[in-house]
């Protein structure tokens, strides 16, 4: 079973700051992608990497995927209130067609 | 266009009833996808339906869970009986690609909220 870990579990932060959100695995992931769902909501896709050592920008989100493809970050710029939600990622390992979501970032952006 | 539309939003019973759950995905979309989410944790994957054939289901747990989707349109989710452990919000997702990729982009249901007393 392949196990995606998220850190930190809960953030709060101050509109302005920046933050870094963290997905690592032992299991090597062909793809990872990341969502933000909000209270009451399903989950809504950011973005998906599929080579190591990828950046994808996004605004003011930067992803990236680790060079040996077994762990991923988000970093956020002058977080707003907005912002504010469950960060998932999620992987899928090679030849597999559906995806192993990790342990979820609670964010909250404070005004 | 419009989303994937799941009934009902919220359900409350009791161990050992009986519910279930409806999803209708995007028009067009030949992969459906149900999650299970307990509180506080990331979506767990509990069946996929290519059109109407199942191409996942290692996760469903096959005593008390079933899930269709006859006509590869809309899917229904039930379990039978419930146990408190199921207590959870339940996802349906869809994606258009009849083979479904990995990489595909899952749009998602408001999802239904149960919770087993």
């Amino acid at each position: 079973t392949q196990l995606l870990e998220q850190s930190p579990q809960f953030l709060s932060i101050q509109e302005g700051e920046n933050l870094t959100v963290y997905c690592n695995s032992s299991s090597v992931f062909s793809s990872l992608q990341w969502y933000r769902q909000e209270p009451g909501e399903g989950p809504v896709l950011l973005v998906t990497v599929v080579t190591g050592g990828e950046v994808k920008k996004l605004k003011r989100l930067t992803f990236q995927f680790g060079d040996a493809r077994k762990d991923s970050s988000l970093h956020i710029t002058a977080a707003q209130p907005g912002d504010t939600g469950l960060y998932l990622c999620a992987g899928a390992t090679a030849g597999a067609n559906n995806l192993f979501f990790g342990t979820g970032t609670r964010l909250t952006v404070i005004p | 266009e419009a989303g994937v539309a799941q009934s009902p939003r919220y359900k409350i019973i009791e161990k050992r009833q009986s519910v279930a759950f409806w999803c209708n995905p995007i028009s067009g979309h030949a992969t459906l996808y149900w999650y299970q989410q307990i509180l506080g944790q990331g979506p767990k994957l509990l069946i996929q339906f290519q059109n109407n054939g199942v191409v996942d289901d290692s996760q469903l747990p096959k005593d008390r869970f079933s899930a269709e989707r006859l006509k590869g349109v809309d899917s229904t989710l039930k379990i039978q009986p419930a146990k408190l452990e199921d207590s959870a919000v339940y996802l349906c997702a869809s994606s258009l690609s009849w083979f479904g990729s990995s990489t595909d982009t899952q749009y998602f249901g408001p999802g239904t909220r149960l919770t087993v007393l």
